[in-house]
């Protein structure tokens, strides 16, 4: 079935610093979806990417889509204190409208 | 705009009892999920469901049960509790429509301990 490997699990990083991680599937997606998970609540949307190659930006994170389909990356620049969180990257289960499915999450600490 | 709310937040319960989740969202969403979440496995569905009385089962569908008899409300009940399903638990919703149905809302979640 339909697999998302996210990198790092974790990651520990001073305040300032930029962050970069990745998602990889061996399934094609169509869509690449990041969510955040601030502690203590549910999961929020960040960034939907859906065409191959595609760079997109929300503040200061930047997501894209792999050209190969099979992967995204997700950069945050300049971290600050409330980046703090688990993050998830998600895509559509094959031919099951509306059902996604998700990575394991990278958790991001940072140290002021 | 209440969004979509769970109760309770917190539950402790014993091993083979009945527990009931709930989940109640004011967008009219069609679709309506839920998750859980485990160290090391991220986000699992459990159960998801399109409209009022269509559910179907996800990824670790085993000892659970929902029900949809209103748009609105989207119950989960562990039929008997046991301790692997200590876990934090999530209900999502999203609206159909191209670019739209893969934004999934969450809520705020439930963690449940079975002892």
């Amino acid at each position: 079935g339909q697999q998302l490997n996210q990198s790092p699990q974790s990651m520990f990083i001073q305040e300032g610093e930029d962050v970069s991680m990745n998602c990889t599937s061996s399934s094609i997606f169509n869509t690449w979806l990041w969510y955040k998970q601030d502690p203590g609540e549910g999961p929020v949307l960040l960034i939907a990417l859906y065409k191959a190659g595609e760079l997109t930006s929300n503040g200061r994170l930047t997501a894209q889509f792999g050209t190969t389909r099979k992967d995204s990356f997700l950069n945050i620049s300049a971290s600050i204190p409330s980046d703090v969180g688990i993050y998830f990257c998600a895509g559509p289960i094959y031919n099951q409208g509306g059902k996604l499915i998700f990575g394991q999450g990278t958790e991001l600490s940072v140290k002021p | 705009d209440a969004g979509i709310t769970q109760s309770p937040r917190y539950k402790i319960t014993e091993t083979g009892r009945q527990v009931t989740l709930m989940c109640h969202q004011t967008w009219s969403h069609s679709y309506m999920f839920w998750y859980r979440q485990d160290l090391g496995h991220g986000l699992r569905l459990i159960y998801y469901s399109a409209a009022a009385d269509i559910t179907d089962k996800g990824e670790v569908p085993d000892g659970y049960v929902v029900s949809r008899s209103k748009t609105e409300n989207f119950p989960l009940t562990l039929e008997s509790a046991t301790r692997s399903q200590t876990s934090v638990y999530f209900c999502a919703s999203s609206r159909p429509g191209q670019g739209q149905n893969e934004k999934l809302f969450f809520g705020s979640g439930t963690q449940l301990s079975v002892l």
